[in-house]
């Protein structure tokens, strides 16, 4: 069964670093997400993105963050200077096309842990 | 802004019972997707089971099962015959189908099953 991969599972940086962190979308979906949950506390929305441009974001979504889908294949999530209350999980998630773009499947997450 | 409740933070049942947990939504929309979304120690994102706003009959995903009351805007889960790998925070979550489909979430309730 198809499935979204993210990598690191868990990437420890010191503040003021950039990271990226990568995922691979199920192959045929068309809508790709960002969504953080710090620890403890709800999931929250950061971006979605369809047709190589961002279609919705939030307002935690500021000019720290960036996303990417270098190669048709990758979706990435750049924070450029992270800062201590960076930390979270960071789940990308994917839709397929019109009929299901409802159904959002998600990756395993990657744990930011911001020293 | 569409805002989701789950008023239980903690619940906790024996093995084999049956349980129901609550959420509530507040929206002014029509046309809408809730979801119910697991989350296990791992933290691994999986979905439980969908309701479409338009439908009248509730959702039934082998035990789990949901009450769906659009006027009131309730949108309850009840698993049925609980087992130990129910153990796990559950996620209450509201689709727009107006605004690129980004999922508001709910706080969460965990919920443990006991042997």
């Amino acid at each position: 069964e198809p499935e979204v991969t993210q990598t690191p599972s868990h990437q420890v940086t010191q503040m003021g670093q950039e990271v990226i962190l990568r995922c691979v979308p199920i192959s045929n979906h068309l809508y790709f997400y960002w969504y953080r949950q710090i620890l403890g506390q709800k999931v929250e929305f950061l971006v979605s993105f369809y047709n190589n441009e961002i279609s919705e974001k939030s307002e935690i979504f500021d000019d720290q963050f960036s996303v990417e889908r270098p190669d048709g294949s990758n979706f990435t999530l750049k924070i450029r200077s992270t800062k201590l209350e960076d930390s979270a999980m960071y789940f990308c998630a994917s839709s397929g096309l019109a009929v299901s773009k409802n159904e959002q499947f998600f990756g395993p997450g990657t744990r930011l842990t911001v020293l | 802004a569409q805002t989701v409740t789950q008023s239980q933070p903690e619940m906790s049942v024996q093995e084999a019972e049956t349980v129901t947990l609550s959420c509530t939504y507040d929206t002014s929309e029509s046309n809408y997707y809730l979801f119910w979304y697991k989350q296990p120690p791992s933290r691994q994102m999986i979905l439980v089971i969908r309701q479409e706003a338009y439908k009248q009959q509730n959702a039934t995903e082998n035990r789990f099962s949901v009450n769906f009351q659009k006027a009131a805007k309730s949108f309850s889960l009840k698993i049925s015959d609980s087992q130990l790998g129910d153990t796990a925070m559950y996620f209450c979550a509201f689709q727009s189908m107006d605004s690129n489909y980004q999922l508001i979430w709910g706080a969460g309730t965990k919920l443990i099953i006991k042997p």
